[in-house]
């Protein structure tokens, strides 16, 4: 079974430093690996799409590697912010179904201190 | 604007009773999903659908029932055969299956 692990669960950062994100994943064999932003209280906004062929995408601050063969993915996050406090998911599309269920680590809550 | 919506926000559910939660998207979507997520553990997948008239059991649909009657819509019911459904419940949709899935904001159920 498929294991999607997050750590550290939770981390805190003064502004302007850059963030470091892990997610790491039991089985190598996935569609495509997914990073979400949660604010509190709310719905997942979906940050970047890496898919199983690719090895990192970027979208301005952010940039997710994805490295298979050791079941590991990274969010990068330059010049961190406050307003990107926040809790960030990392979820695995898996093959094993039809379909792209995804499988979702627990989070990494991020506080970025003025 | 596009989006999907979830109703209500906050709900409470007496001992015995079924609730329902509302999803609606305007998206276009074919694809719909609900998930439950439960404080420091991430999103567990309830039910799906992959087009109108269909749907499946997801990881933990015990004491869940949906509907996908229309297009738009995807209510789940939190029967009282689900013993702790204190949780925060997520829909999101895709556009067809293997693709990104848009979230709601959720809803809170708490037990009264």
């Amino acid at each position: 079974k498929q294991e999607v692990t997050q750590i550290p669960a939770a981390l805190s950062v003064p502004e302007g430093e850059n963030l470091v994100l892990n997610c790491s994943f039991t089985d190598s064999a996935i569609y495509n690996l997914q990073w979400f932003r949660q604010d509190p209280g709310k719905g997942l906004t979906s940050l970047l799409l890496i898919q199983s062929s690719q090895r990192e995408q970027t979208s301005g601050r952010l940039n997710a590697s994805l490295d298979k063969s050791s079941g590991r993915s990274t969010l990068y996050i330059a010049a961190s912010q406050p307003g990107d406090s926040a809790t960030y998911l990392c979820a695995v599309g898996l093959t094993t179904d039809s379909w792209g269920k995804l499988q979702f680590g627990a989070g990494t809550q991020v506080v970025v201190t003025p | 604007d596009g989006g999907i919506t979830q109703s209500p926000k906050y709900l409470f559910r007496k001992e015995g009773q079924n609730v329902t939660l509302s999803c609606e998207q305007n998206l276009n979507h074919d694809a719909m999903y609900w998930y439950r997520q439960d404080p420091g553990q991430g999103l567990r997948l309830i039910y799906y659908s992959q087009i109108v008239n269909d749907f499946q059991k997801g990881d933990i649909a015990e004491g869940y029932s949906v509907s996908r009657e229309k297009k738009e819509s995807f209510p789940l019911t939190v029967t009282s055969a689900q013993k702790n459904p204190t949780a925060f419940y997520l829909c999101a949709s895709s556009i067809a299956v293997n693709q990104p899935q848009h979230f709601g904001d959720g809803t809170r159920l708490s037990i009264l």
